[in-house]
């Protein structure tokens, strides 16, 4: 089954639009980590923001924040103010305190800014 | 802070050939290592979680003689694609973590792009 669910293949926005990312989760840890990572054409893989299960207030690095739900399982993560800069993939991971070691990343979304 | 170094970048390398990729955490102690393949427009796939001077830990399907994995100390694993196909031709990129904690985020090298003719 999967753990982290990524529904958006592709999303296309305005330059200096908001934009919502979202991501799912599946876990009966209660303790457990989610991340966003961003990888441009390139490759690499950008480390962008954090959120503990046990974290009552939602995540935020400058433009990136994450509206975390932990009822419903959900993780997604906003842009604010998009820049053609942030154009690249965009993979939501999962680390659970049960399997130590793994990240478990998501299927991730396409983000294409139109200027 | 926590850069981790992957060299090479590209490989183009004829069939039969093995592959040797380093990962280095530059700036910090990385007490796991992780090795990923990535195939394009697809996500990450995690072949095997390395522990300095112990034997790595393979996810299910990957196999060991092919993806031989060293993580001789705690700043550099090495992967070796052994008598490579092209059906190993991929994307194959490396993380570190300093701390095993569940807050503690992977940082990952730049990849390596090996494609085998």
């Amino acid at each position: 089954a999967q753990k982290i669910t990524q529904t958006q293949p592709g999303m296309f926005v305005q330059e200096k639009e908001a934009v919502t990312l979202d991501c799912t989760y599946d876990t009966s840890d209660q303790s457990y980590g989610l991340f966003w990572y961003k990888q441009p054409s390139s490759g690499e893989m950008i480390f962008l923001i954090y959120q503990g299960s046990y974290d009552e207030q939602n995540a935020t690095e400058g433009r990136y924040s994450l509206n975390f739900q932990k009822a419903r399982k959900s993780a997604n993560l906003v842009i604010s103010a998009s820049q053609l800069g942030d154009s690249a993939m965009y993979f939501c991971a999962m680390r659970e305190y049960s399997s130590a070691s793994k990240i478990i990343f998501g299927s991730g979304t396409r983000l294409s800014i139109r200027p | 802070g926590a850069v981790v170094s992957q060299h090479p970048s590209w490989v183009i390398c004829k069939s039969g050939t093995s592959v040797k990729i380093e990962c280095r955490s530059l700036d910090f102690q990385a007490t796991t290592m992780f090795w990923y393949r990535q195939f394009p427009k697809q996500s990450l796939m995690l072949m095997a979680t390395s522990n300095e001077g112990s034997k790595a830990t393979y996810e299910q399907g990957v196999e060991k003689d092919k993806f031989l994995i060293n993580h001789a100390s705690l700043t550099l694993s090495t992967l070796t694609v052994t008598s490579a196909h092209p059906e190993d031709s991929s994307f194959y990129i490396c993380s570190a973590r300093e701390f095993d904690r569940v807050d503690q985020p992977q940082h990952f090298g730049d990849g390596t792009r090996l494609s085998i003719l």
